[in-house]
């Protein structure tokens, strides 16, 4: 079945940038779906076809998906943006596939 | 304004069942595709069932084929996740979500505050 593998956590300074990624056996092929979920909340959309923000969502969260990895962006780094983060992907086999997520720490 | 609210859940003992719902306002219900996805304590997000905007498409995750059922009432504007023979491992927080179109494909584009369900004896 397919797989799809995110480093446990991610840390950055605030300011900087911090870039998630969501391995899969030829992911580029696939629409990857990016979540945010902060402690104690729902699970937010942040990036959806690879590359398009929902409204709402900072210009500075951006995706990219090619090869066997995808990518969740997120420039000059906030406070508030530190969260757990989900790669999602619908496989026509497995259906709805999540990542194991990514815990955002903001130094 | 889009709104997801789940309630259902509880305590119960292994081998029972309960019946999940999901209450939906501010968008036309009947024309979305609607996901459960449930979340452990302290672990990831694993995705459950989904359904398309008529039931036409059904599908579960492995881990409930046979033990859960997903259903919809349009009319109503709810969804609904009846679970049968529940079994410690289903102990999660349950999420009701959106579909971003009709078809189970896709992202979920609005999630609600969820519902726990606890299975122990």
């Amino acid at each position: 079945s397919y797989v799809l593998t995110q480093p446990p956590s991610v840390s950055v300074a605030p300011g900087k940038t911090a870039r998630i990624t969501c391995g899969g056996n030829n992911i580029g092929s696939k629409s990857v779906h990016w979540y945010q979920q902060k402690p104690g909340q729902a699970p937010v959309l942040v990036i959806y076809y690879d590359s398009d923000r929902p409204s709402g969502i900072p210009e500075r969260f951006s995706g990219s998906n090619s090869g066997n990895t995808a990518t969740l962006t997120i420039s000059r780094v906030e406070a508030g943006d530190e969260a757990d983060y989900y790669c999602q992907v619908w496989d026509g086999t497995s259906d709805h596939l999540f990542g194991g997520g990514t815990k955002l720490t903001v130094l | 304004e889009v709104q997801l609210v789940e309630s259902g859940g509880g305590l119960v003992q292994p081998g029972r069942s309960l019946r999940l719902s999901c209450a939906a306002s501010g968008f036309t219900f009947d024309d979305y595709a609607m996901h459960w996805v449930r979340q452990a304590p302290g672990k990831g997000l694993e995705w459950v069932s989904s359904l398309s905007w008529n039931s036409g498409y059904i599908d579960y995750a492995d881990s409930v084929k046979g033990r859960f059922t997903i259903s919809r009432d349009n009319a109503k504007n709810s969804l609904y996740l009846q679970m049968n023979s529940l079994r410690a491992e289903d102990t999660a927080l349950y999420y009701c979500a959106k579909g971003h179109g009709s078809q189970h494909s896709g992202y979920m584009d609005v999630w609600g505050k969820g519902t726990t369900v606890t299975v122990s004896s």
